[in-house]
């Protein structure tokens, strides 16, 4: 079946523009994750989604990033007055979330990577 | 202190050999699931094995088996006969505390190059 997919895979964008990140989770995946990988760095945790529920968002690093989930379903991560040190990969994630008990597993998207000049 | 140390920035494996990759972690919750995830030069995360605190016995799929050393707090992943395939960064990852935090706490990834 698909798997999590993410668009665009590359995105440049000059210094002060909004963008606008969008992943799509597998098929009846309740959980939605985002995770901002710095170059040579793991994954570290943005916001989470339960259906359209975002119920965490304490990794969010400024005011500038905002993610939204309004159909429980796809999602889009914006980040506005893109700045040079937002430059990453931003990997979506997707999880059955309750249904999949202790053991719910995360399963990642290709990723987004943003370039600000 | 950091939740999931990796020592091991990058590591070289002759082809067929088997390799262990180290992972620590540091939490002081109970209740906690430990994760290894393979992300090739195309970027995905690809999950590999999981490991629940309560779980009694190593996780093993596959090559790929888990010794977790509760007392000690490692996770360290073992893949057994490697392959060229298996060149990637690996990254451990930890989810802490009862089910409903979701979020993993990744360490900063070993490279592994295998040779052949």
């Amino acid at each position: 079946g698909a798997g999590v997919s993410q668009s665009p895979r590359y995105k440049v964008a000059k210094r002060g523009q909004d963008v606008a990140l969008r992943c799509d989770p597998i098929s009846g995946h309740v959980s939605l994750f985002w995770y901002q990988q710095a170059l040579g760095q793991g994954p570290e945790f943005l916001t989470y989604f339960q259906n359209e529920a975002q119920l965490d968002k304490s990794g969010l690093p400024s005011d500038r990033f905002f993610a939204e989930r309004p159909e429980g379903s796809v999602s889009t991560l914006k980040i506005q007055r893109t700045q040079q040190e937002d430059s990453a990969v931003y990997l979506c994630a997707s999880s059955l979330g309750l249904a999949g008990g202790p053991t719910d597993t995360q399963y990642f998207g290709p990723g987004t990577r943003l370039t600000v000049l | 202190a950091q939740k999931i140390t990796q020592t091991q920035p990058g590591m070289f494996v002759q082809e067929k050999e088997a390799v262990t990759l180290d992972c620590t972690y540091d939490t002081s919750d109970q209740s906690y699931g430990l994760f290894w995830y393979k992300q090739p030069s195309s970027g995905e995360m690809i999950f590999l094995i999981y490991q629940g605190s309560y779980d009694e016995q190593n996780a093993t799929e596959g090559r790929y088996s888990l010794n977790f050393q509760k007392a000690r707090k490692s996770a360290n992943l073992v893949i057994s006969a490697s392959q060229l395939g298996d060149s990637a960064m690996y990254f451990c990852a930890m989810r802490e505390g009862n089910f409903g935090n979701e979020k993993l706490t990744f360490g900063t990834g070993t490279r592994l190059t295998i040779i052949p």
